[in-house]
């Protein structure tokens, strides 16, 4: 069975800090991976995914993940937050042509 | 670039009542996902269409229904309507067999 498991349900970061949100996957074939943004009363919006093209990969509004196949993580980090980074970020996998499983989400809260 | 469309956007309904939500699909996706995400919850796997066919089915109660039209435009469709349907629908479209959704922006349903 597969399943993503994000840890930390709340993340709390300042303005201008690291912001980094774990994501661990388990699947017995090799997975795709994204990373969904929802701000308050809307939808998902796709931020990036792995496909296995390239183990880093970047997306939009500055976010990136690294894809580590011996750790079975897909951390998404950026550099610098800023305060419209604020919103509940979710980890997903599937195979192509499948329903995506969802982690349970983290909510990113940034301070001035 | 056009989106995928779901109408209606906020719907009331009391128990028992049925409800019916759309999900229109980004020009020349063939495939449709919905989802329900309870308050809190990640988002949560119902039904799949590739090519107006069920193609998957997850934790979809007996009550709900749907269907993908012949313009790939889909329904479902919710009957007997309880309180603990009270949730954001998402529906997501895709081409065949391949591993990215698109999301809309959800239909917020609330069960009186």
């Amino acid at each position: 069975a597969q399943s993503v498991t994000q840890l930390g349900s709340h993340v709390s970061v300042s303005e201008g800090a690291l912001v980094l949100l774990r994501c661990n996957y388990s699947s017995s074939v090799p997975p795709y991976l994204f990373w969904y943004v929802q701000y308050p009363n809307q939808g998902l919006q796709l931020l990036l995914k792995y496909t296995s093209a390239a183990t880093l990969v970047k997306g939009i509004n500055g976010f990136e993940a690294e894809f580590k196949k011996s750790e079975t993580s897909f951390h998404l980090t950026k550099p610098s937050a800023h305060m419209s980074d604020a919103a509940e970020y979710f980890c997903a996998l599937n195979q192509a042509g499948t329903a995506l499983i969802f982690g349970k989400g983290t909510t990113l809260s940034v301070s001035s | 670039a056009a989106g995928v469309i779901q109408s209606p956007r906020h719907l009331i309904k009391e128990k028992r009542e049925t409800a019916t939500l759309k999900c229109y699909p980004i020009p020349r996706h063939d495939t449709v996902y919905w989802y329900q995400q309870g308050p809190g919850q990640d988002p949560q796997f119902l039904i799949s269409f590739y090519e107006k066919m069920q193609s998957d089915k997850g934790s979809i109660p007996d009550r709900f229904s749907a269907q993908q039209f012949s313009d790939y435009h889909s329904e479902l469709n919710m009957s007997s309507l309880e309180l603990g349907d009270s949730a954001l629908y998402f529906c997501a479209s895709s081409t065949a067999y391949q591993e990215t959704q698109y999301f809309g922006p959800g239909t917020r349903l609330l069960v009186l």
